[in-house]
Formats: C-alpha cells, sequence, structure tokens
C-alpha cells in the first residue's frame, strides 16, 4: 500500500504477556517513528530510527518496551510482561529521507493493545 | 524544556460558525518547527501544517487559516464555515531543528454539529 501499515489493529492480551506490534512504513522512508496515545491524551514519543543510525529509544517508559527494525524498513515493538498500564493506541509514523523530525510524519492507523 | 499546551479539551459548535483552537508552546530554541494534525474519528492521524519559526506570515488554506505569534508563543488554527467533515481530535506539536524531541499537545476534540 501507500500509506504507513501496522498490525495487529487491535491486540487483547492478558497481563504478564508479551506482545509484538509491527509497523510498515512507506517504501523509501528512513525514518521510523513509534508513539503511544493513551485515552484521550495526547501523543508520547516512544522510539525514533533513522536509516543504520543508532536508535533514540529516550522516550521508552521501561525497559518492558524494545523495538527493532529489520532492514531498514519494517519494525516491530515489543512489550514485555504487559502491565494494565500499558493499554493504549501505539501509533507509527515514517518520514521522507530529506529530513529528521522536522518534516510531515505520515501515521498509521495504529494498534489498540488491551491489557486485561 | 519543550511544551505544547492545548488548553481546549473539547470545543462544539454548530455548522458554518467559525472556530478557533488554541495552541501555546514553550522552546528554549530559536529555530524549531510547528505542526498542526488532525485525528478524525478513524483513528490516522494526517498532516495540515508546518511552520518553522523564522516564518510568521500566517497562512490560509482554504477555510484553514493558521495565525503564528512569537510574541505570545502561540500558533492558533481558526476554522472558517466549519463542517461537520471537520469534527475530529486536532493536535498541535512542536519539534526543535535537531534532535528527535517532538512534543504533542494533549488535542482539542473538536464537535461540529449539523
Amino acid at each position: 500500500g501507500a500509506g504507513v501499515s501496522q498490525s495487529p489493529s487491535n491486540k487483547v492480551t492478558e497481563k504478564g504477556k508479551d506482545v509484538e506490534l509491527r509497523c510498515d512504513p512507506i517504501s523509501g522512508h528512513t525514518a521510523l517513528y513509534w508513539y503511544r496515545q493513551s485515552l484521550g491524551q495526547g501523543l508520547e514519543f516512544l522510539i525514533y530510527f533513522q536509516g543504520n543510525s543508532a536508535p533514540d529509544k529516550s522516550g521508552l517508559p521501561s525497559d518492558r518496551f524494545s523495538a527493532e527494525r529489520t532492514g531498514g524498513s519494517v519494525s516491530t515493538l515489543t512489550i514485555q510482561r504487559t502491565q494494565q498500564e500499558d493499554s493504549a493506541v501505539y501509533l507509527c509514523a515514517s518520514s521522507s529521507p530529506r529530513g529528521g523530525f522536522y518534516n510531515e510524519q505520515f501515521f498509521g492507523p495504529g494498534t489498540r493493545l488491551t491489557v486485561l | 524544556a519543550q511544551k505544547v499546551t492545548q488548553a481546549q479539551t473539547e470545543i462544539s459548535v454548530v455548522e458554518k460558525e467559525d472556530v478557533t483552537l488554541d495552541c501555546v508552546y514553550e522552546t528554549r530554541d530559536t529555530t524549531y518547527y510547528l505542526f498542526w494534525y488532525k485525528q478524525p474519528p478513524s483513528g490516522e492521524l494526517v498532516f495540515l501544517i508546518r511552520r518553522n519559526s523564522f516564518d510568521e506570515q500566517n497562512e490560509i488554506s482554504g477555510r484553514y487559516s493558521w495565525n503564528f505569534q512569537k510574541s505570545t508563543s502561540s500558533f492558533n488554527f481558526t476554522i472558517t464555515a466549519s463542517q461537520v467533515v471537520d469534527s475530529a481530535v486536532y493536535f498541535c506539536a512542536l519539534n526543535r531543528q535537531a534532535g528527535n524531541d517532538m512534543r504533542f499537545g494533549a488535542g482539542t476534540r473538536l464537535t461540529v454539529k449539523p
């Protein structure tokens, strides 16, 4: 497709389980971002990948959160030992090779994670 | 520190009314970028505008207009003659020139009633 895609669209899991969320950025976009949007809240930055550089992990809320980006394209956000407070919509965005954060970001539809 | 404040949590207007969404930001940087995004009920954020800190000219795009005032650290968004399809959550965001420190406001939920 032409846009950013994310899977699954919805994920319900039990507390303590691990989950993996996937993001397929727009082809050719070297920058990829993960955000978290809790109910009624703004977007919280989690992690940023740019090309082959080391990712900026400064927004990850705890060491239970990790992300990787294979081959400079698809990214997976992993949450280990999920807690109820992890319930949120996880958004992925990508941007063009021309710039960093200050360029337009294209967002995916998000993955709604519910931890029971 | 960077911060974006959208004081209006929810706004409700009747179709064809004009509405202004407020955005106030804080930054110590002299070069920075401001954005507005729209999040319709479908959930996918849509980019509306980007403005750099050196360009204070107001911008108009159809029914949308933006008023950037560095003196008051504000980047307000006005929708003229609102329509039901404008109903969405609107986010203001701020990014530094360097680094990956994009900050979003909490968003303003706009409801346009027919």
